[in-house]
């Protein structure tokens, strides 16, 4: 089978650190991948994973597990720029799968 | 270089009519991927090309929607008979190759309304 799971929805504070979580079943699976997406615009990448471990791109870290098939996505330093989706996308085969996202909320 | 691009960028029409959706992905680009997402919901995966083939097609919802690419490059996505429940903003991605490892990059969307 294949699953995806994600949160709804998170709400953090400005200046603050959040996690987005994501488990996933699937087959063939290569490595996971995040995307952001603004109201209105379209899916931009954020990271790839392909190896166990946390990868660091200024503010956005994304961690993967494959023993636990789970990885996330750190955001820190929340700025309200960043209120957007968040899409994590395993890569199974020649194909990645989106799920229905985080919509992740910022408070001033 | 240039983006992905989407023609048209809305698109309103009704119910029983066929709508073509047309994509132009980034030059060099051999993987093509159309989604599509409904309000507040993720993106549904409709149908990848690897050059001019479609390896996967399981993501079309019926009969109704067919895609072809054609010169490697400019595909489109034609939607008979559209329903209402067909409406939704419809995204075309592309890759230098298939697979996660390779970025993809989204065109900014056709907005379907069916009336």
């Amino acid at each position: 089978g294949q699953s995806l799971e994600q949160p709804s929805e998170v709400t953090a504070v400005e200046g603050a650190i959040v996690q987005i979580n994501c488990t996933y079943q699937t087959s063939g699976f290569y490595g996971l991948s995040w995307y952001q997406q603004h109201d209105g615009g379209a899916p931009t990448f954020l990271s790839y994973n392909a190896l166990d471990g946390l990868e660091e791109t200024g503010r956005f870290s994304s961690f993967l597990s494959r023993s636990d098939s789970y990885g996330y996505l750190l955001l820190q330093e929340l700025q309200m720029k960043v209120s957007a989706s968040y899409f994590c996308a395993p890569d199974r085969d020649d194909k990645i799968i989106f799920g229905k996202g985080t919509r992740l909320h910022i408070l001033p | 270089g240039a983006g992905v691009s989407q023609s048209p960028s809305n698109k309103v029409t009704e119910k029983g009519k066929d709508v073509e959706l047309r994509c132009d992905p980034i030059s060099g680009h051999t993987a093509l991927y159309w989604y599509r997402q409904s309000l507040g919901q993720g993106l549904e995966f409709l149908i990848y090309f690897q050059g001019n083939s479609a390896p996967d097609k399981s993501g079309l919802p019926s009969d109704r929607f067919s895609a072809e690419r054609t010169g490697g490059s400019v595909s489109t996505l034609t939607i008979q008979r559209t329903q209402q429940e067909d409406s939704a903003v419809y995204l075309c991605a592309s890759s230098l190759r298939a697979g996660g490892l390779e970025t993809q990059y989204f065109g900014p969307g056709t907005r379907l309304l069916v009336l």
